[in-house]
C-alpha cells in the first residue's frame, strides 16, 4: 500500500496526559499537512510543511500541540496536557507542490481518532 | 477571507434517484482551486475532482458530473442513477496553500 498511513488509528486518553501521532505521507511527496475534524463538521488545517520546515501553522494550533517533520520524510503531532476539547480525528494529507498557491491535490490518510476523558 | 458553504447538511434520495449536492464559494484571490472529496463510514476522504479557477468546463466521469460556474460561485456535484454504495459524506473544498473545507453534505441513498 503506497498511501497515506497514520498511527495509531485510534486513541484514547485521560485528560491531561500527551499523546503523539505519526503520519507515513507517500514517498514522493514533499509536502504534509496536519488537519482536525470534528462529529458533523469538514476538516480544520492546523499546518502545513514543506520538507522539513513548517511554514504555516492555523491559529487552532495552540501552543499545547506541536508537529514535526525533522527528516522531510514522516511526521508527529504531539498534544501536550490534552482536553476533552482536544477529542477529534486528525487527519494527515500529503501532496506533491512546487510553489507557493499551486492547489496541488491532497491524498489523506485514514486518521486518528483521540477520545480524551 | 475563504469560505465554503454547503447548504444542504443531510439528502436522503433512492436509489436511481439523481442528486445534485450544492457548493457555495467565497474568495478573494484571483487563481484558486476547488475539490470534492468523499467520506464514506470508513473516513477515509477520498479524492473526486480538483478544478483551478479558469477552468470552467463542466466535467463528467462515470455517474458524477461536477458543474463550475465563476458567476455564481457555485460548483456542484451531481450523482445520476445514484446507487447505495454512494452513501457517504461529501466535502467541497477550496484552496491555495492549505484547504477549506465546507461542513459537509451527508447522503443516504436507500435501496
Amino acid at each position: 500500500d503506497t498511501g497515506v498511513s497514520q498511527n495509531p488509528r485510534h486513541k484514547i486518553t485521560k485528560r491531561g496526559q500527551n499523546v503523539t501521532f505519526r503520519c507515513d505521507p507517500i514517498s514522493e511527496h514533499n509536502r504534509l499537512y496536519w488537519y482536525r475534524q470534528t462529529l458533523g463538521q469538514g476538516p480544520e488545517f492546523l499546518t502545513y510543511f514543506q520538507n522539513e520546515a513548517q511554514l504555516e501553522k492555523s491559529r487552532l494550533l495552540s501552543d499545547r500541540f506541536s508537529a514535526e517533520r525533522p527528516k522531510g520524510s514522516f511526521s508527529t503531532l504531539e498534544i501536550q496536557r490534552t482536553e476533552q476539547g482536544d477529542s477529534a480525528m486528525y487527519l494527515c494529507a500529503s501532496s506533491l507542490g512546487m510553489r507557493q498557491g499551486a492547489g496541488e491535490t491532497q491524498y489523506f490518510g485514514p486518521g486518528t481518532r483521540l477520545l480524551v476523558l | 477571507a475563504q469560505k465554503v458553504t454547503q447548504a444542504q447538511t443531510e439528502i436522503s434520495v433512492v436509489e436511481k434517484e439523481d442528486v445534485t449536492l450544492d457548493c457555495v464559494y467565497e474568495t478573494r484571490d484571483t487563481t484558486y482551486y476547488l475539490f470534492w472529496y468523499k467520506q464514506p463510514p470508513s473516513g477515509e476522504l477520498v479524492f473526486l475532482i480538483r478544478r483551478n479557477s479558469f477552468d470552467e468546463q463542466n466535467e463528467i466521469s462515470g455517474r458524477y458530473s461536477w458543474n463550475f460556474q465563476k458567476s455564481t460561485s457555485s460548483f456542484n456535484f451531481t450523482i445520476t442513477a445514484s446507487q447505495v454504495v454512494d452513501s457517504a459524506v461529501y466535502f467541497c473544498a477550496l484552496s491555495f496553500n492549505d484547504m477549506r473545507f465546507g461542513a459537509g453534505t451527508r447522503l443516504t441513498v436507500k435501496p
